[in-house]
């Protein structure tokens, strides 16, 4: 089946050091890898995504690669701070009869060590 | 503009009994989206709504339901509740485009209700 996964539950990485987080996915039929960040008590909010037919987007301090080869997503966040700590979800969004949907991982929890 | 609210943000039920939780998107989206999220599973889709007509939906069973208003505010009940409903509930809301090829990729998301079964 379908089925977008994580290679690692939880991260901890030194305040100012890159993060990667990373995330398989099964099925190339989708137009949209999505990040998304959950800080506790709040819901998933969107930081950055990319197209299928695109290899890498950058954003402010993070960019996404997508490895359609070995479907493979990251995220890479520079200089984490702080404020990073939290469950970050990666997702494949995709089109079916016009409309889309959207299927999420189970997160990776990143800890920002001081 | 504000965001998308949840109603009730808490609730304790116990089982067999139902549930019902409001969603109101941001305004101008029509398309509201409902996930359930537990520790053990991540975010799992329940449904979408866009003008009021479900256009997907997930692998939930009927006791789950939902629908979706003229002024594109979303109810989703939850009857016969059991133990493993106890999830934190979340909406995200979305412009949505009927008929649309391709999306943006974005959804909204509200902070969602978090219900306990007893």
């Amino acid at each position: 089946g379908e089925s977008v996964g994580l290679h690692l539950p939880t991260l901890s990485v030194q305040e100012g050091d890159n993060s990667i987080i990373n995330c398989a996915y099964s099925n190339s039929a989708s137009d949209y890898f999505i990040w998304y960040k959950q800080e506790s008590g709040k819901g998933p909010q969107f930081i950055i995504d990319i197209r299928s037919n695109m290899d890498k987007r950058q954003g402010q301090r993070v960019t996404v690669l997508l490895n359609k080869t070995v479907k493979h997503l990251s995220l890479q966040i520079a200089a984490t701070q702080p404020g990073d700590s939290a469950v970050y979800f990666c997702a494949e969004s995709k089109t079916t009869s016009g409309t889309y949907k959207y299927i999420f991982g189970t997160g990776t929890r990143l800890k920002v060590l001081a | 503009k504000a965001g998308v609210t949840q109603t009730p943000r808490y609730l304790i039920k116990t089982r067999g009994q139902q549930v019902t939780l409001s969603c109101s998107p941001i305004s101008g989206h029509r398309s509201v989206s409902w996930y359930q999220q537990t520790p053990g599973q991540g975010l799992q889709f329940l449904f979408e709504y866009f003008s009021e007509t479900q256009r997907n939906k997930g692998n939930f069973p009927g006791r789950f339901s939902g629908r979706q208003f003229s002024n594109s505010r979303s109810e989703m009940n939850v009857s016969t509740l059991e133990l493993g409903d106890s999830a934190l509930y979340l909406c995200a809301s979305s412009p949505g485009r009927q008929g649309r090829i391709s999306n943006t990729g974005e959804l909204f998301f509200g902070e969602g209700s978090r219900l306990t079964v007893l």
